[in-house]
């Protein structure tokens, strides 16, 4: 989706590997957020920030971190993978008219 | 804590035929409320919005919902399905002052039959 931007799309790791979720948006919202997706749970908020510098735990945070770098770049920090972990992440930022949340295409983690 | 509630995680209906799909959200003040749309491996896709206005809301791809606030509903139909609707659909409620958050149900995967 135009707008938000995530890398990697695809990502594989072991068991104990960390990585980084990047996401940068470029709809000049001070508010992003982190989702992840499983199977018969809808979406679930992990971690978002109301403003550069902010930071606050979702529904479920246990096992990542996140960094605010400046407005337009918003990550996910996973330092000990678990195949607990293993799902689609989305980043997200309001929409044009500020009331809804625009999506980024997601990334797709394995952790075996 | 406020919950959304789709029933129904597969629906499956035939080509031409009404589809409903169900929502219902717990809240004592009416929220903003969504329908999401998400197509194999892609991000989703904003439907339609309630945001305390007209309750009969008109989405993108001739869908459309009412706002129920007796039932504490926000139904999404559509009156002919398609075969491109067969997609998975997620119904979402964002509370007040909650810092934009979204509250997402379940998600319910419509299937639609030749």
């Amino acid at each position: 989706n135009a707008g938000v931007t995530q890398t990697p799309k695809f990502q594989v790791l072991k068991t104990g590997q960390s990585m980084t979720l990047q996401c940068a948006q470029d709809m000049n919202h001070n508010s992003m957020y982190w989702y992840r997706q499983d199977p018969g749970m809808g979406l679930r908020l992990i971690y978002y920030s109301a403003s550069e510098g902010t930071t606050d735990k979702g529904e479920v945070p246990n096992g990542y971190n996140v960094s605010r770098l400046n407005k337009r770049e918003f990550s996910l920090r996973l330092e000990s993978a678990a195949p607990s972990q293993t799902s689609v992440y989305f980043c997200a930022t309001p929409g044009p008219a500020g009331t809804e949340a625009f999506f980024g295409q997601g990334t797709r983690l394995t952790v075996v | 804590a406020q919950s959304v509630t789709q029933l129904g995680s597969h629906v499956s209906v035939s080509e031409g035929a009404l589809v409903l799909l169900r929502c219902n959200y717990s809240s004592s003040v009416p929220p903003y409320l969504f329908w999401y749309v998400q197509y194999p491996n892609q991000g989703l896709q904003l439907l339609l919005k309630y945001t305390s206005a007209a309750t009969l809301v008109k989405g993108i791809n001739g869908f459309e919902a009412e706002f129920k606030k007796s039932e504490t509903s926000f139904h999404l139909t559509k009156p002919s399905a398609h075969m491109s609707d067969a997609a998975e659909y997620f119904c979402a409620v964002r509370p007040y002052n909650q810092g934009g958050k979204l509250i997402f149900g379940q998600g319910t995967e419509l299937s639609v039959k030749p």
